[in-house]
């Protein structure tokens, strides 16, 4: 199994702002995913984020808005920029096991004002 | 895609009934797997089953998965307050990962 901190848990900022989201993984691992829950939902697939690679966005998601890091096996950010209400939703980062089952964070519950 | 659909969208029970989701998916499938969200936090692992496969358990669970009509569904036996949570079926191919709206399950004491 994977344990993931992901941090904030959540986080209320104003229009226009950018928040970085974090998370650490206790051990190793290929890829990560950043997924977005908004109220009401299922999950939608932001982006895959390799080691050493450009991360792979999903339709409808841009890097300009949705930058992502992946700077080691165990880490990973993803930033929202220049946010709007819309941006409001729960940011999940993910990591699967043997490509089979997935581990997640506990999630960021991003409130734009 | 394969976004998988799930029904019932929301299932209210008394504590000690049974509950059944069920999902659907266009697309072939790896495995499908089901999940649980507790009040918008991080998804836990249930149960997954193989495309090999028609019925697993698990405790209290049991999923099954008919390939040919592209469905599954989760049965929840002797279900407990606590289960009173979100579910999600996950359809899984290569490396494409896609879930389902989910189910929100109440269960009443």
């Amino acid at each position: 199994s994977a344990v993931i901190s992901q941090k904030p848990s959540r986080d209320i900022c104003q229009r226009g702002t950018s928040l970085t989201i974090q998370c650490q993984v206790d051990s190793q691992v290929t890829m990560m995913f950043w997924y977005r829950q908004q109220p009401g939902q299922s999950l939608t697939l932001i982006a895959t984020a390799n080691q050493g690679s450009e991360a792979t966005y999903e339709s409808g998601f841009v890097i300009d808005k949705f930058p992502i890091s992946r700077p080691n096996l165990t880490f990973s950010t993803l930033t929202v920029s220049n946010m709007s209400p819309e941006d409001s939703s729960i940011y999940l980062c993910s990591v699967d096991q043997q490509g089979e089952k997935l581990f997640f964070g506990s999630g960021t519950q991003l409130s734009v004002l | 895609s394969q976004q998988g659909e799930e029904d019932p969208q929301a299932l209210s029970i008394q504590e000690g009934e049974n509950a059944t989701m069920n999902c659907s998916y266009k697309t072939s499938i790896n495995n499908l797997q089901w999940y649980r969200q507790n009040s918008g936090r991080g998804l836990v692992h249930l149960i997954l089953i193989r495309s090999n496969e028609r019925e697993k358990h698990s405790g209290r669970l049991r999923v099954t998965l008919d390939t040919s009509k592209k469905s599954s569904s989760l049965l929840i036996t002797a279900s407990r307050a606590a289960d009173t949570a979100s579910y999600f079926c996950l359809g899984t191919s290569g490396s494409r990962l896609t879930f389902g709206e989910g189910t929100q399950l109440t269960v009443n004491p």
